[in-house]
């Protein structure tokens, strides 16, 4: 494997379950991101893990929850979703405590539905 | 605050045309500004970064992206689309999201139909 990779690739989801996504990179980075992209909006950052500190989007629900064991794994725990939940989930990693020129990965994304 | 914004949320170009792409930023420190690609069913894939080492940037699958200061702007080109060029484009600023931690902040996208 190489790159960033994401598992599951869809995932469909009712309101009352939990579930984790789960990214994974294999770059050597320090730095990992978690992102949403709905329809009709631009992607928005949720969640950063850099060199363990970790950084949230005020807006982003507690029914997101992030979890960084390490510095190569990334999990997003899902529990009690709502509908407007549902969007593609990117992952991303980079060099950490790096310029503001270093370059972000992304892997495939998690494709949720929440019915 | 620093933003992106992308004129033009479709673009439609014939085989062999010109691409233009339109990114204008709002910042009040000098910019780091990329360029990505996303085909379907995909993720993210870098084009080009403006690092304020040269203000024409050239980048991959024949692109370039001219840094215009006195414009805010930074316009991706390529000067002979090609079908597999059809895909969504988003033109992002980076920043600091706190202490180490960096984020990008993107565009709204610019879905760029090639027609034979």
């Amino acid at each position: 494997e190489t790159g960033v990779t994401q598992t599951p690739r869809h995932l469909v989801m009712g309101m009352t379950n939990k579930k984790s996504l789960k990214c994974e990179q294999h770059l050597g980075h320090n730095a990992m991101y978690w992102y949403k992209q709905s329809a009709k909006k631009p992607l928005e950052l949720m969640f950063v893990y850099s060199l363990e500190e970790r950084v949230e989007n005020n807006s982003v629900p507690s029914r997101f929850s992030p979890e960084c064991p390490n510095s190569s794994h990334l999990f997003l725990h899902l529990h009690t979703l709502q509908p407007e939940d549902s969007a593609l989930y990117l992952c991303a990693s980079s060099q950490g405590a790096g310029g503001l020129q270093e370059t972000q990965y992304f892997g495939p994304g998690t494709r949720l539905l929440v019915l | 605050a620093q933003s992106v914004t992308q004129l033009g949320s479709h673009v439609s170009v014939s085989e062999g045309a010109l691409v233009l792409l339109r990114c204008n930023y709002s910042s009040s420190v000098p910019p780091y500004l990329f360029w990505y690609v996303q085909y379907p069913n995909q993720g993210l894939q870098l084009l080009l970064k403006y690092t304020s080492a040269a203000t024409l940037v050239k980048g991959i699958n024949g692109f370039e992206a001219e840094f215009k200061k006195s414009e805010t702007s930074f316009h991706l080109t390529k000067p002979s689309a090609h079908m597999s060029d059809a895909a969504e484009y988003f033109c992002a600023v980076s920043s600091v999201a706190s202490g180490s931690a960096r984020q990008l902040t993107f565009g709204s996208g610019t879905q760029l139909t090639v027609l034979p």
